[in-house]
C-alpha cells in the first residue's frame, strides 16, 4: 500500500497570505496524484490534478509540483473561501489519501 | 453537469450490514475510463478511501476493509451500491460517492455525502 504524509498538520494564515503545504508518498506516486479543498461541511473538492494541472474552474492562485515521490500545493493570496482542510490522493496503486492540513484564520 | 447523490440508513445497529446508493446523472457508467468511488470521514477526521467500480465491471476495494465491502453498479438505472457488514461503531462516518475521472484517475466530482451512525 502506498502511504502518503502531510506537513505542517495546520497552519494559521491571514487573507492575502501564500501558504505552502508538503505531500509526501511512501512509493512512487508518478503523476497519478491530486489535491482536494475541503470547505467545512462540505464535499471535498478536486482543485489540482496531475500533480500540477489547475482543475477546471479553479482559479489561478493554486498551483501544484512534484514528482515521484514528493508534491507542493500552494496557494498565492489566500482568500476566505480558501480556509478550510487540505488533502492530497494518490492513484497510481489503489486510493489512498493523506492525514490532511488545516488552514485557518490567524 | 455531473452530479451525485448518496442515500441510505443515517442509523444502523452494531453488527448490521450497511446498504449505500449512489444515483448519479451527467455520465455513464459504460464509458471507458469511467468510475464510481466510495470514500468515507468520521466527524473531525481525514477522508478514507474504501471501493471503486470501473465502467468495465472491475472492481477494487481497500485492503483493510475488503472483507467486509462489496459494490456494485446498475447502468440501467445509473446507482452504484455499496455494502458494508458487520458495522461497528468505528464505522460511524459521511459516506461519500465521487466519480473517478478517465485521464486524471482521481475523483472529480463528489456527491453531498450522507452521516451514518452506528449505536445500538
Amino acid at each position: 500500500d502506498i502511504q502518503m504524509t502531510q506537513s505542517p498538520s495546520s497552519v494559521s494564515a491571514s487573507v492575502g497570505d501564500r501558504v505552502t503545504i508538503t505531500c509526501r508518498a511512501s512509493q512512487r506516486a508518478s503523476s497519478w496524484l491530486g489535491w482536494y479543498r475541503q470547505r467545512p461541511g462540505e464535499a471535498p473538492e478536486l482543485v489540482i490534478h496531475a500533480a500540477s494541472t489547475l482543475q477546471r474552474g479553479i482559479p489561478s492562485r493554486f498551483s501544484g509540483s512534484g514528482s515521484g515521490t514528493d508534491f507542493t500545493l500552494t496557494i498565492n493570496s489566500l482568500q476566505p473561501e480558501d480556509f478550510g482542510t487540505y488533502y492530497c490522493q494518490q492513484a497510481n496503486s489503489l486510493f489512498t489519501f493523506g492525514p490532511g492540513t488545516k488552514v485557518d484564520i490567524k | 453537469q455531473i452530479t451525485l447523490k448518496e442515500s441510505g440508513p443515517t442509523l444502523v445497529k452494531p453488527t448490521e450490514t450497511l446498504t449505500l446508493t449512489c444515483t448519479f446523472s451527467g455520465f455513464s457508467l459504460t464509458t471507458s475510463g469511467v468510475g464510481v468511488g466510495w470514500i468515507r470521514q468520521p466527524p473531525g477526521k481525514a477522508l478514507e478511501w474504501l471501493a471503486v467500480v470501473y465502467w468495465d465491471d472491475f472492481k477494487r476495494y481497500s485492503p483493510s476493509l475488503k472483507s467486509r465491502l462489496s459494490i456494485t453498479k446498475d447502468t440501467s438505472k445509473s446507482q452504484v451500491v455499496l455494502t458494508m457488514t458487520n458495522m461497528d461503531p468505528v464505522d460511524t462516518a459521511t459516506y461519500y460517492c465521487a466519480h473517478r475521472a478517465p485521464l486524471s484517475g482521481l475523483f472529480d466530482n463528489w456527491g453531498q455525502g450522507t452521516l451514518v451512525t452506528v449505536s445500538s
